[in-house]
């Protein structure tokens, strides 16, 4: 079966980097997304990743294994407003995203 | 209307009733997704649509219908509510970005008593 797991919360500190992680398993591979959730509110998309590597884009950072199944977004200067839940998906074979359950990230002063 | 829409915003409905989901959106995208989230999973695909006029089955179909009559609108129906139906439901369109990422609405929150 397809198969998407990262923790399920995470805690972090004002101005700290916190890195949440993804490994994944699915039938075939067509990128990986990460999306940011805040409460009571819709995703929205974060990043993408194809090849292997890191994409950089402001404080937030995302990388890509697909020899391990393995992804990680990086946050840098964590700012009080980056306490969501981070959603990691991969577009399958079929071109369909397989999502995981999410990280709540909780940031403290 | 910028990006996609929803209604209603939330809604309690009484179990066997009939219900619809309303979802537009006015960016042309040609897919469109309906999605529900429950605590302590990810988002689970109920149906989809590639293009107007074709629809498909997600991973949790049962219960639920569609239609894609035009480009902008993708109604979700569910026949006969139950409680376990009881969920957020979003809404998603994708087409024509760098990576053809998803763009959802606000939700629709469903209980069904």
């Amino acid at each position: 079966g397809q198969n998407i797991d990262q923790p399920t919360e995470m805690t972090a500190t004002e101005g700290a980097i916190v890195q949440i992680n993804c490994t994944y398993q699915t039938s075939g591979f067509n990128g990986l997304f990460w999306y940011q959730q805040h409460a009571g509110e819709a995703p929205t998309f974060l990043s993408y990743n194809v090849l292997d590597g890191l994409e950089e884009k402001g404080r937030f950072s995302s990388f890509l294994s697909r020899s391990k199944g393995y992804s990680y977004l990086l946050l840098k200067e964590l700012q009080m407003k980056d306490s969501a839940s981070y959603l990691c998906a991969v577009r399958d074979s079929n071109y369909q995203l397989i999502w995981g359950a999410g990280t709540k990230l909780i940031i403290k002063p | 209307i910028a990006g996609i829409t929803q209604a209603p915003t939330s809604q309690i409905l009484a179990a066997g009733r009939r219900m619809t989901l309303r979802c537009t959106q006015d960016m042309r995208h040609n897919a469109m997704y309906w999605y529900r989230q429950d605590l302590g999973l990810g988002l689970r695909l109920i149906h989809y649509s590639n293009t107007a006029g074709t629809t498909g089955k997600g991973e949790v179909p049962d219960g639920y219908s569609v239609s894609r009559a035009n480009t902008d609108d993708f109604p979700l129906t569910l026949a006969s509510a139950v409680p376990s139906q009881t969920s957020v439901y979003f809404c998603a369109s994708s087409g024509g970005e760098t990576h053809n990422e998803q763009f959802f609405g606000p939700g629709t929150r469903l209980t069904v008593l």
